[in-house]
């Protein structure tokens, strides 16, 4: 993977559920931050923790980021259909000027 | 306007063809992105411009060529490609190199053939 692996690659849950991702990543980072990717369409940009967060909240998004460990989850509580999709996370390296996606995992909704 | 467009929405061209795909946006942002993506794999870094220079060629073939003509337009002209070049094209702006969230647009769907 480019910079880090995401697990599960899918996972598949009932409307009402609750879906949790993780990530991992290699190298020290700023920050973190999760997108959003519907079938063959563009990223849109979820939530960015920083390196100095533990636990951040945005709506029905949960993130939490452990560095000692080099790895973040995601969480999505009372899953609807409509948050079917492929989620990614990516590190910004600053210097680079540049994003690393992890390898993303696929969630399916059933409604 | 917080938007990325991309044109065509869908592009099939023969080995031998040449065209274009075109990226604007009007946030003001300074630093634009292309990105390969296969299907079900993560998005690949091709290019980056800053302040309309390129800064990264991530060792991409010759048959891709970028061009930013201004802050507002980015382009990736495309000559001889191969079957296996066939992918999502995603363009991506950020307020610059170093600023956190990217704004992706939703991306040519090339096939060649």
């Amino acid at each position: 993977s480019q910079q880090g692996e995401e697990d599960p690659q899918a996972l598949s849950i009932q409307e009402g559920e609750n879906a949790t991702m993780n990530c991992s990543y290699k190298t020290s980072i700023n920050n973190l931050q999760w997108y959003r990717q519907n079938s063959g369409r563009g990223l849109v940009h979820l939530i960015l923790i920083r390196s100095n967060e533990r636990e951040k909240h945005s709506g029905r998004l949960r993130v939490t980021l452990d560095t000692s460990k080099k790895s973040s989850s995601l969480l999505i509580t009372a899953s609807r259909a409509a948050d079917t999709a492929s989620y990614f996370c990516a590190t910004l390296n600053t210097n680079a000027g540049k994003s690393t996606f992890g390898d993303g995992t696929t969630l399916t909704v059933k409604p | 306007d917080t938007e990325v467009t991309q044109t065509p929405k869908h592009l099939v061209m023969g080995m031998t063809n040449k065209k274009s795909l075109k990226c604007e946006q009007h946030m003001g942002h300074r630093a634009m992105y292309w990105y390969k993506q296969k299907a079900k794999k993560p998005p690949e870094l091709m290019f980056v411009y800053s302040y309309e220079k390129l800064s990264i060629n991530e060792s991409v073939p010759s048959r891709f060529s970028p061009e930013c003509p201004n802050s507002s337009l980015l382009n990736l002209h495309l000559h001889a490609l191969q079957p296996e070049d066939s992918a999502l094209y995603l363009c991506a702006s950020r307020r610059t190199e170093s600023y956190n969230e990217q704004f992706f647009g939703p991306g040519t769907r090339l096939t060649v053939l």
